[in-house]
């Protein structure tokens, strides 16, 4: 079966600093990753997705991910964060079905 | 371009009565999703449409809950005898199709059940 890890709630960092938040996954076969963010009162933002090539993939607002298949981890990343990146964060994963299985989320808290 | 909508926004309804909530998604896009999302968790798969048919309805927790997408389209989602545990937001998504296809979503119709 297919599932998707967020082991934190939440993850807090000052602004101007780099941000990781984590997501570990399990799947049959080759597994398509992604990376969605929601605001307050608005629906979910795609980011960026992992399917196949580089381990280093490049998506919206300067966020980056890196995929680990040793680890089965894609954590999301951004080299400096802001306050306007507070939102809350899911992974997901489609394994090559067309369903998206969402972790449960982490709320990303960035403080002036 | 326009986005996947839903509508309405909210419903409000008692516990036991029929309520149907609509997605419009992008268009060009041939497959639909419905998700629910129940506070403080990532949203859960209802069902699949690619085109007209339900592709993968497995997530459907029920025989109380039926959706729909008659002309390839806008779909519908149907819950009869509505029960409190039914509260929800209910998200759409739609893409061009595909286990790789990010999917867009809209921004939901909050359930309430009373």
């Amino acid at each position: 079966a297919q599932s998707v890890a967020q082991p934190e709630d939440q993850v807090n960092v000052a602004e101007g600093n780099p941000l990781t938040v984590k997501c570990t996954y399990s799947v049959s076969g080759n597994p398509y990753l992604f990376w969605y963010v929601q605001y307050p009162n608005r629906g979910l933002q795609f980011l960026l997705k992992y399917i196949t090539g580089d381990n280093l993939v490049k998506g919206s607002y300067g966020f980056e991910a890196e995929f680990n298949k040793s680890q089965t981890s894609f954590h999301l990343k951004k080299p400096s964060a802001l306050v306007s990146d507070s939102a809350l964060y899911f992974c997901a994963v489609s394994g090559g079905y067309n369903k998206l299985i969402f972790g449960a989320g982490t709320r990303l808290a960035v403080h002036p | 371009g326009a986005g996947v909508s839903q509508t309405p926004s909210n419903k409000v309804t008692e516990k036991g009565k029929y309520v149907e909530l609509r997605c419009d998604p992008i268009s060009g896009h041939t497959a639909l999703y419905w998700y629910r999302q129940s506070l403080g968790q990532g949203p859960e798969f209802l069902i699949y449409f690619q085109g007209t048919g339900a592709a993968d309805d497995s997530g459907l927790p029920n025989d109380r809950f039926f959706a729909v997408r008659p002309e390839g389209s806008v779909s519908t989602l149907k819950i009869q005898r509505t029960e409190r545990g039914d509260s929800a937001v209910y998200l759409c998504a739609s893409s061009l199709g595909g286990p790789a296809g990010e999917q867009y979503f809209g921004p939901g119709t909050r359930l309430t059940v009373t």
